[in-house]
């Protein structure tokens, strides 16, 4: 699975849009990109994942570019409960591939009042 | 409907003690997969079940760590003769099939401190 790059840690100001980015730039073609996040202290909750077209549910939008290389994982009106660790994976299939996650360090965003 | 649980959600161990983390996956569940998050790291991938079934234990870090699923359904991650380095949480997840694609779904943890 390819690896990920994301900032340590990014700010954001409730009821404005947070714009989280990913670095992807060894991404295979049928490799998916996923955002879960991780609230302290609870498990990891899955966000929303995609192959190359943009996709948005009730969470979240993402962004991923022409060339698959970088993505965006946009929440349109933060609040002071999507304070997180968020995490970017790039998961694809592999004959030793058991569907299991590979995270990083992720990004951690604070949202402030 | 009822989501992933852990039990217990705290455990503090003696060094050289024995313990057993309890996971009950979503019900139905196919796929079962245990994780290890250290303080302050993204989680580590310790072993996969399908079914009853363990397909991948390639991330359980020692031979001190055991893991059983054998209905198919709870599962239990045993760590022998614990050691200070085993101090992290130690996550379960589940997903509907046994799919490379299917979507996780976490419980809260289990926070292992030894002592």
């Amino acid at each position: 699975d390819a690896k990920t790059t994301q900032p340590p840690s990014m700010d954001c100001a409730e009821g404005r849009a947070a714009n989280l980015p990913c670095n992807h730039s060894t991404i295979s073609g049928n490799e998916y990109v996923y955002w879960y996040r991780q609230i302290h202290s609870q498990g990891p909750q899955y966000i929303i994942h995609g192959l190359k077209n943009n996709e948005t549910n009730e969470m979240a939008s993402l962004i991923i570019t022409e060339d698959r290389k970088s993505s965006t994982l946009i929440l349109p009106h933060a609040t002071l409960r999507d304070t997180a660790v968020y995490y970017c994976i790039v998961r694809g299939y592999g004959s030793s591939n058991t569907g299991k996650l590979i995270f990083g360090q992720g990004t951690t965003l604070q949202v402030k009042p | 409907g009822a989501g992933v649980s852990q039990s217990p959600r705290y455990k503090v161990a003696k060094r050289g003690q024995d313990v057993a983390l309890r996971c009950d996956p979503i019900s139905g569940h196919v796929s079962l997969f245990w994780y290890q998050q250290a303080l302050g790291q993204g989680p580590e991938f310790l072993t996969y079940f399908q079914n009853e079934a363990q397909l991948d234990k390639s991330g359980l870090p020692s031979d001190r760590f055991f893991a059983e699923r054998p209905e198919g359904s709870v599962s239990t991650l045993k760590i022998q003769r614990t050691q200070q380095e085993d101090s992290a949480v130690y996550l379960c997840a589940s997903s509907s099939t046994g799919l490379w694609v299917e979507t996780q779904y976490f419980g809260p943890g289990t926070r292992l401190l030894v002592l």
